[in-house]
């Protein structure tokens, strides 16, 4: 497709379960972003990709939280041991570039109900 | 931490009326955007003003910049019930910074 896609749209699981959400950018899209979106609120920037490698993860919450990015596409962000805080809507989102200086694509993103 | 902040959090207006939300920040910043949300979706971008720029013109939109007062507005002119939608600030940084920085948002709604 054309835009970003995200899957799955929706997750339940109990807590202590590990989940992966996955990414698919734009393609040619060099940046890719993880956000993480509160009932309400507005977004949290959880890490940043460059190509393969993730100049920024700073806004990771945890251990628990990581992401890899691989071929310059896909990327997938994994939850282990999920607590119910976890429970969200993970937004990713791609730009032509990155540094912040670009519009971003966003996909709908993935509804993270931890039970 | 978040960088922006809109207000009003919550605007109720009637279709064909103007509708304008304000955005604060703190930090220097290299551009500053405006993206909407419906309600179970994505973020879309609406426009990008750069910190150079005072005014930036995009259909029904327009938009405001005084990096003086580190504020931005963002002005929907003859508005629409197809409108009603979140709307969110985001600061892009300068030098090395990497990510956007997204306020809470202003949720709008426009009424037939």
């Amino acid at each position: 497709g054309a835009g970003v896609s995200q899957s799955p749209s929706n997750k339940v699981t109990e807590k202590g379960k590990d989940v992966e959400l996955r990414c698919d950018p734009i393609s040619g899209h060099t940046a890719l972003y993880w956000y993480r979106q509160s009932l309400g609120q507005g977004l949290e920037f959880l890490i940043y990709f460059q190509g393969n490698s993730a100049p920024d993860k700073s806004g990771l919450p945890s251990d628990r939280f990581s992401a890899e990015r691989t071929g310059g596409s896909v990327s997938t962000l994994t939850i282990q041991r999920t607590q119910q805080e976890d429970s969200a809507v993970y937004l990713c989102a791609s730009s032509v570039s990155g540094g912040g200086n670009q519009p971003q694509h966003f996909g709908d993103g993935t509804r993270l109900s931890i039970l | 931490s978040q960088q922006g902040e809109e207000d009003p959090q919550a605007l109720s207006i009637q279709e064909g009326e103007n509708a304008t939300m304000n955005c604060s920040y703190k930090t220097s910043i290299n551009n500053l955007q405006w993206y909407r949300q419906n309600s179970g979706r994505g973020l879309v971008h609406l426009i990008l003003i750069r910190s150079n720029e005072r005014e930036k013109h995009s259909g029904r939109l327009r938009v405001t910049l005084d990096t003086s007062k580190k504020s931005s507005s963002l002005l929907i002119t003859a508005s629409r019930a197809a409108d009603t939608a979140s709307y969110f600030c985001a600061t892009g940084p300068t030098g090395a910074g990497t990510a956007l920085i997204f306020g809470k948002g202003t949720t709008l709604s426009v009424s037939s």
